[in-house]
C-alpha cells in the first residue's frame, strides 16, 4: 500500500500554543482518522472524520477533511506537554478495510 | 469495551530461532486481525489482513514463509517470525476488526534479535 504523507514530520511548539499537522492521501477513502502514539508505545485512536464530514471536534481537537484536495488536517489547541507524541493519520479506502498510515507528525510541546 | 491486547510486551531472541507474537480481542469478535510492523522514528507498514479460518492475505513484500500468520478463532491471531535475524528487530502491532471500517490497536511488540 501507498503511505500518505504527513506535514511536518517535527514540530515543536511552546505549551498553550496550537499546533496544526496536515495529511495527504491517495485514494478515495470512506473515512479517515487520527491516532497519536507516545513513543514505544501503541495507537490510541483521537477522532474519525467520514468522507462526508468536512469537520469534526473532539475536545481540543479539531479535524478538517478536503476530499477534493485529498487531505486533513489535525488541530490541537491550547496545547499542553502530555500532548509530546507522534501523530498519525490514516485512510480507510472504499471497499477496503485496510487502513493506509500516513508518515506521521512528531510532536513536542516545550513546557 | 473494544480491548486487545499482544503478548508477549517486548521479547529478545537469538539469530536463527523463532518467535511467536499473540493478538487477543479480548472483548469482542474480530473477523479480521492485521499485522503492521513500525520501524524506529518511522511509520506502521502493513504486513498483513488475517481472516479467521483462512490464509493470510500478505502485502506486497512481505515474506509469508518468514511471517507466519495463524488466526485460529475470533479473538487470536498468531504472528510467528521464523529463524529470526537482526534485521528482524522491529516494533509489530496487530489490529483487530469486528466489523468493516472499524479497527482497535494492540500496543506492539518490541523484537529484539541478538
Amino acid at each position: 500500500s501507498q503511505q500518505g504523507e504527513e506535514d511536518p514530520q517535527a514540530l515543536s511548539i511552546q505549551e498553550g500554543e496550537n499546533a496544526t499537522m496536515n495529511c495527504s492521501y491517495k485514494t478515495s477513502i470512506n473515512n479517515l482518522q487520527w491516532y497519536r502514539q507516545n513513543s514505544g508505545r501503541g495507537l490510541v485512536h483521537l477522532i474519525l472524520i467520514r468522507s462526508n464530514e468536512r469537520e469534526k471536534h473532539s475536545g481540543r481537537l479539531r479535524v478538517t477533511l478536503d476530499t477534493s484536495k485529498k487531505s486533513s488536517s489535525l488541530l490541537i489547541t491550547a496545547s499542553r506537554a502530555a500532548d509530546t507524541a507522534s501523530y498519525f493519520c490514516a485512510s480507510a479506502n472504499f471497499g477496503n478495510e485496510k487502513l493506509t498510515f500516513g508518515t506521521g507528525t512528531r510532536l513536542t510541546i516545550i513546557p | 469495551g473494544a480491548v486487545v491486547s499482544q503478548h508477549p510486551s517486548r521479547v529478545i531472541c537469538k539469530s536463527g530461532t523463532s518467535v511467536k507474537i499473540e493478538c487477543r480481542s479480548l472483548d469482542f469478535q474480530a473477523t479480521t486481525m492485521f499485522w503492521y510492523r513500525q520501524f524506529p522514528k518511522k511509520s506502521l507498514m502493513l504486513m498483513a489482513t488475517s481472516n479467521e479460518g483462512s490464509k493470510a492475505t500478505y502485502e506486497q513484500g512481505v515474506e509469508k514463509d518468514k511471517f507466519l500468520i495463524n488466526h485460529a478463532s475470533l479473538t487470536l491471531s498468531t504472528l510467528t517470525v521464523t529463524s529470526a535475524h537482526p534485521e528482524d528487530s522491529s516494533f509489530y502491532i496487530c489490529s483487530a476488526s469486528p466489523s468493516q471500517y472499524e479497527q482497535y490497536f494492540g500496543p506492539g511488540t518490541r523484537l529484539t534479535v541478538t
